[in-house]
């Protein structure tokens, strides 16, 4: 199957600091990827659909100026979150398409701790 | 997109088939069924997907029931590889935005 990369796997950080988060396909154009948040115990939820050379398009009830998505070329998303807090500790995947309907491809995924 | 109903949890016997059921009654005629899976703390895998007919690949077979309001995820031999949520999505074949549910958290057992 196709690859998408992560990177930070994890990162720990003081609160009020920013942190980046990218999403790399390694072997596929992607002109659309997501951005996924899980809590511990708990599903996926999907904040964010990020779209090659445009905005991203935002899920309701999540905050576009605290999760902030680039994703400037074919093969990297960027996902920034501005000024962290405790409650934003979490696990962030990332995932992306070839272009065929159904078939996702899953980062393994950055865990996001904020003392 | 139909909302799903799956069992919480599950275990099944390593070497043993594991049967995986999904309710989707409220599904339409151009929804999809697809299967991912999450390892812990590992990101979600595709598993299989099929809209009527009964799909097999290396991975699983997927059961649709005529009246496509439920369907089985059948893992043939079980391993301990594959502990693991697994999820079962219901959606149309257009766009990738996928809506996770709680899924089933399946434990095999040596």
């Amino acid at each position: 199957g196709a690859v998408v990369s992560q990177h930070p796997s994890w990162v720990i950080c003081k609160s009020g600091t920013s942190v980046k988060i990218e999403c790399r396909s390694l072997d596929f154009q992607a002109t659309t990827m997501f951005w996924y948040r899980q809590f511990p115990k708990q599903s996926l939820m999907l904040m964010a659909t990020s779209n090659e050379g445009s905005k991203a398009t935002y899920e309701q009830g999540v905050e576009k100026d605290k999760f902030l998505i680039n994703h400037a070329s074919l093969t990297l998303s960027t996902l920034t979150v501005t000024s962290a807090h405790p409650e934003d500790s979490s696990f962030y995947i990332c995932s992306g398409g070839r272009g065929r309907p159904g078939e996702l491809f899953f980062g393994e995924g950055s865990r996001l701790t904020v003392l | 997109d139909a909302k799903t109903t799956q069992p919480p949890s599950m275990d099944c016997a390593e070497g043993r088939a594991a049967n995986l059921p999904c309710n989707h009654s409220t599904i339409s005629g151009n929804e999809y069924v697809y299967w991912y899976r999450q390892i812990h703390s590992q990101g979600p895998q595709y598993i299989i997907h099929g809209l009527k007919n009964n799909e097999t690949n290396e991975m699983a077979s997927l059961i649709i029931t005529e009246d496509r309001k439920s369907s089985t995820l059948i893992l043939p031999h079980a391993t301990l590889r594959d502990t693991a949520v697994y999820y079962c999505i219901v959606k149309r074949n257009t766009g990738n935005q996928f809506y996770f549910g709680t899924g089933t958290s399946l434990t095999v057992i040596p």
